[in-house]
């Protein structure tokens, strides 16, 4: 029964190595977001998708990307991991991005990121 | 500018007993939504309960409570009787018409046998 579901879990990568964490959905929802979550900090946005148009975040470094195929799936690229892109990186997703009474987040489990 | 404080950082307590987790928030628009969140150890973000401000109704959910209050900018949690399971960070967010969601740091609560 579970509704947004990332892959892998656990993800170890060598430093300069580029990786792909993957998120897909069985919501149907139009918006698709990426936090990252550093240890005993709260969940920072990198980006989001609405539909299509891709949302980036002021602040995030170019370093992140992410790709959004089709509805269901949006994957997150780390060009040039550094040990400081070590964290919990969330994909969540909502109904649509005007916030209403029924649109709150749903997050996937997560996928933590280790760079050696 | 859109801002949430949680100030406890880590509270713990003993099981049975009631604790209240504190939230204010800052924000300069009239229409928002104010969220909980609970994250265990396992990592995944789980809701509780959404707010908009225009409703400062509070609301009992069994052992969870919320109290919403605009004049204090303040939206707590508390748990009454507290659970071995209740054990998580407990994250308070806040959206803006946009959607931009900004979480407090969040905070630990354990919950002791």
């Amino acid at each position: 029964d579970a509704m947004v579901i990332q892959n892998p879990r656990y993800q170890v990568t060598q430093f300069g190595k580029p990786v792909t964490l993957s998120c897909s959905q069985t919501l149907n929802h139009n918006v698709m977001y990426w936090y990252q979550q550093k240890s005993s900090q709260a969940p920072k946005l990198l980006f989001h998708y609405y539909d299509k148009d891709f949302n980036n975040e002021a602040d995030t470094p170019d370093n992140f990307q992410s790709r959004r195929p089709n509805t269901s799936f949006c994957f997150l690229d780390i060009r040039s991991p550094g040990l400081g892109d070590a964290a919990m990186y969330l994909c969540a997703t909502s109904r649509e991005r005007r916030p209403k009474a029924d649109n709150e987040q749903f997050f996937g489990p997560g996928t933590r990121l280790t760079v050696l | 500018a859109q801002k949430v404080t949680q100030a406890q950082t880590e509270i713990s307590v003993v099981e049975k007993e009631d604790v209240t987790l504190d939230c204010v928030y800052e924000t300069r628009d009239t229409t928002y939504y104010l969220f909980w969140y609970k994250q265990p150890p396992s990592g995944e973000l789980v809701f509780l309960i959404r707010r908009n401000s225009f409703d400062e109704q509070n609301e009992i959910s069994g052992r969870y409570s919320w109290n919403f209050q605009k004049s204090t900018s303040s939206f707590n949690f508390t748990i009454t009787a507290s659970q071995v399971v209740d054990s998580a960070v407990y994250f308070c967010a806040l959206i803006r018409y946009n959607n931009d969601m900004r979480f407090g740091a969040g905070t630990r609560l354990t919950v002791k046998p």
